[in-house]
């Protein structure tokens, strides 16, 4: 039972670039999440996604963009990266959307833009 | 919004036990509290999580007064590996929906020898 599983584990990026974080999980969760956190910060939410077929704006949505591919996959794409974005990427999945939701995170993908 | 507030920062040393508290003056009936705690280069992961009273498990225990604005974790006898970032987080209707998880800045803690 591998949890959440993310791709790639590191990347670096020129500005302008685009790429596309994956992220798949198996414990058969409705609802998944990314966040990014910047050195020494906290975590900031980008989207979620609720259930399969749904995606919602969070903190800091703007330069983003998601596809809930399926139950399994939540796949995060950077359309024209910036330095600004240089951070680590986290995703992370649950069950349903309730007062006592656990969090289930991978192991993050850390971006560099130069 | 279900904002939360927790020290920024904590220092302890090996065996002593660590209290941290989170403010939660806006939280909802159907709300629960969960604490998350993050090792560098790591993803979060969950500790605990309560409603009301003490919750105890085989890591940490979460003390909830009865108006629930405040939840305290406790860590007993604490070591070095227990250096890490400590997130409370309480899910709100307020906030957006329940799948909107907000996380707060957390709490640095730091063990010495």
């Amino acid at each position: 039972n591998a949890g959440v599983t993310q791709t790639p584990k590191f990347q670096v990026l020129k500005t302008g670039q685009s790429m596309t974080l994956q992220c798949a999980q198996d414990m058969n969760h409705n609802s998944m999440y990314w966040y990014r956190q910047d050195p020494g910060m906290g975590l900031r939410l980008i989207y979620y996604s609720a259930s399969e077929g749904t995606t919602d704006k969070g903190e800091v949505p703007n330069g983003y963009n998601v596809s809930r591919l399926n139950k399994r996959e939540f796949s995060l794409r950077l359309e024209s990266a910036a330095p600004s974005q240089t951070s680590v990427y986290f995703c992370a999945s649950s069950v349903t959307g309730t007062g006592d939701e656990k969090l289930f995170f991978g192991s993050g993908t850390q971006l560099s833009v130069l | 919004l279900a904002k939360t507030t927790q020290p920024i920062s904590m220092d302890s040393y090996e065996g002593q036990e660590v209290n941290i508290t989170c403010s939660h003056n806006n939280i909802a009936t159907n709300d629960y509290i969960t604490w998350y705690q993050q090792f560098p280069s790591q993803g979060p992961r969950f500790i605990i999580q309560g409603y009301k009273t003490k919750v105890t498990n085989e890591v940490a225990s979460l003390f909830i007064p009865a108006d629930r604005k405040s939840s305290t974790l406790s860590l007993p006898r604490v070591s070095l590996s227990d250096t890490a970032v400590y997130y409370c987080l309480v899910p709100s209707l307020l906030s957006g929906g329940y799948n909107k998880l907000i996380f707060g800045a957390g709490t640095r803690l730091a063990v010495h020898p």
